[in-house]
């Protein structure tokens, strides 16, 4: 089973873009969804988007604008951008992996990482 | 957007107890629904994917029906590690949405 590890900031300012990444180890890139989702401080789970094996990609209208998610395959890595981000863009980051076979669900995620908008 | 509803928001129970939570999709999902478990300060835990089929490692007292619009998660004989938040998913279509989660406290 594939194990995934999140980096970057902890703390963002209003206005500036965040960008995490996540490592992927023990499994391979293909045949895979490469998600991230957020959690809000005591609240429940947003989907962001995701990119498959193949480098397409699916955002969440909401961010859409806003969010680019892309794939380095040569490091086993993927990342997130999140441009002009607001207190609301405050929560707990986690990357995730879906193989084509759990249909769309998320057989693997990692620990998450909190990110907080302030000046 | 599909719209996932849990029932109920939050529910008591006791070790040994039978529970069931219920996820209602806003259209028709087939079976593309998946169950997690999460625990203060973790990340969520997959349960249950394509609404019935039991994640590998997850213990059989855990199942899941359903299709179309309405789905259930059952737990047949709760344990004191079973007490959490459980989220359901849907697959169907993005963006991939999840119900508001469910909190099961101990009584």
């Amino acid at each position: 089973q594939v194990q995934l590890q999140e980096s970057g900031p902890g703390l963002v300012k209003p206005s500036e873009t965040l960008i995490l990444t996540c490592t992927v180890s023990l499994g391979s890139i293909s045949n895979n969804y490469w998600s991230w989702i957020r959690q809000s401080p005591g609240k429940g789970l947003e989907w962001i988007g995701n990119v498959y094996f193949s480098g397409s990609t699916n955002y969440n209208p909401s961010l859409k604008s806003r969010v680019t998610i892309s794939l380095d395959t040569s490091k086993n890595q993927f990342s997130l951008k999140l441009r002009s981000v607001t207190g609301p863009d405050t929560a707990v980051y986690y990357c995730a992996s879906s193989h084509t076979l759990l249909r769309g669900a998320m057989g693997s995620w990692g620990q998450g990482t909190l990110v907080t908008v302030s000046s | 957007d599909i719209q996932m509803t849990q029932s109920p928001s939050s529910v008591s129970a006791s070790v040994g107890d039978r529970v069931t939570i219920t996820c209602r999709a806003s259209q028709g999902i087939g079976t593309w629904l998946a169950w997690y478990q999460q625990k203060p300060g973790k990340a969520p835990d997959l349960l249950i994917f394509s609404a019935s089929t039991l994640q590998s490692g997850v213990p059989s007292r855990f199942s899941g029906s359903g299709s179309g619009t309405q789905f259930t998660l059952s737990i047949s004989s709760l344990q004191p590690e079973d007490f959490a938040t459980y989220y359901c998913q849907q697959s169907s279509s993005f963006p991939n949405t999840f119900g508001q989660g469910t909190r099961l406290e101990i009584k």
